[in-house]
């Protein structure tokens, strides 16, 4: 499963666009890119899933460049109620026996600010 | 709402105890995953079971076993448990079929061990 590389933190201010850039430069070529997003004491969310170019769901954004070796989320006009940890995974989530199994790195902790 | 309940939302032991969390997911998917997330750290795999057979394994004891039973609801047990065994433990069903399905997660269940 290809590592992923993203920023331990970041800070915004309500209704700002914010960027959170993922780097996964051993990505293979079946597999998909996928954001979640977990607020404290719940279990992490889907919020977006792609392979290349763009991805728009009522939620999110997600540019996928041409080499796929990076991937960025966008969120547009965030609120208080985006403050969260935020992951991106890299890879084909079913294994050679079967297994959905998911790599996590640390995420990236996005802090809101009023 | 995601569909993935886990029982119980907390829970306290001491060490050398043994622990059982359950999971059952509303969609009946027959693919399970166990993951355990310790505090500041992305959730790591423990095992996955479908069609009640362990079919993938993370890098954790045999201490960790469970079970999937036939209405496709599950069990993670721990015996002999450690203080590091204190974590988020949570369950996971993808949300549908096929490869890159994206995984339905519960809220977990805390367990601290004292």
């Amino acid at each position: 499963l290809a590592k992923t590389t993203q920023p331990i933190s970041m800070d915004s201010y309500e209704g700002q666009e914010v960027n959170i850039t993922c780097s996964h430069n051993n990505i293979a070529t079946n597999d998909y890119i996928t954001w979640y997003q977990q607020f404290p004491s719940q279990g992490p969310r889907f919020i977006i899933q792609g392979y290349k170019t763009k991805v728009t769901n009522e939620v999110a954004s997600l540019f996928i460049p041409a080499d796929r070796k990076s991937s960025t989320l966008s969120l547009p006009r965030v609120s208080l109620s985006d403050t969260a940890v935020y992951y991106c995974l890299v890879g084909p989530s079913v294994s050679g026996a079967g297994s959905y199994q998911l790599t996590f790195g640390k995420g990236t902790k996005l802090s809101v600010i009023p | 709402e995601t569909g993935v309940t886990q029982s119980p939302t907390h829970l306290i032991k001491t060490r050398g105890q043994q622990v059982t969390l359950r999971c059952s997911s509303q969609s009946g998917h027959n693919t399970v995953s166990w993951y355990q997330q310790a505090l500041g750290q992305g959730p790591q795999f423990i095992f996955q079971y479908y069609r009640e057979e362990e079919n993938g394994r993370g890098n954790f004891p045999p201490r960790f076993s469970g079970l999937q039973f036939p209405n496709y609801s599950s069990e993670l047990n721990v015996n002999a448990l450690e203080l590091d065994d204190s974590a988020l433990y949570l369950c996971a069903s993808p949300k549908g079929y096929g490869s890159n399905q994206p995984q339905h997660f519960g809220d977990g269940t805390r367990l601290s061990i004292l």
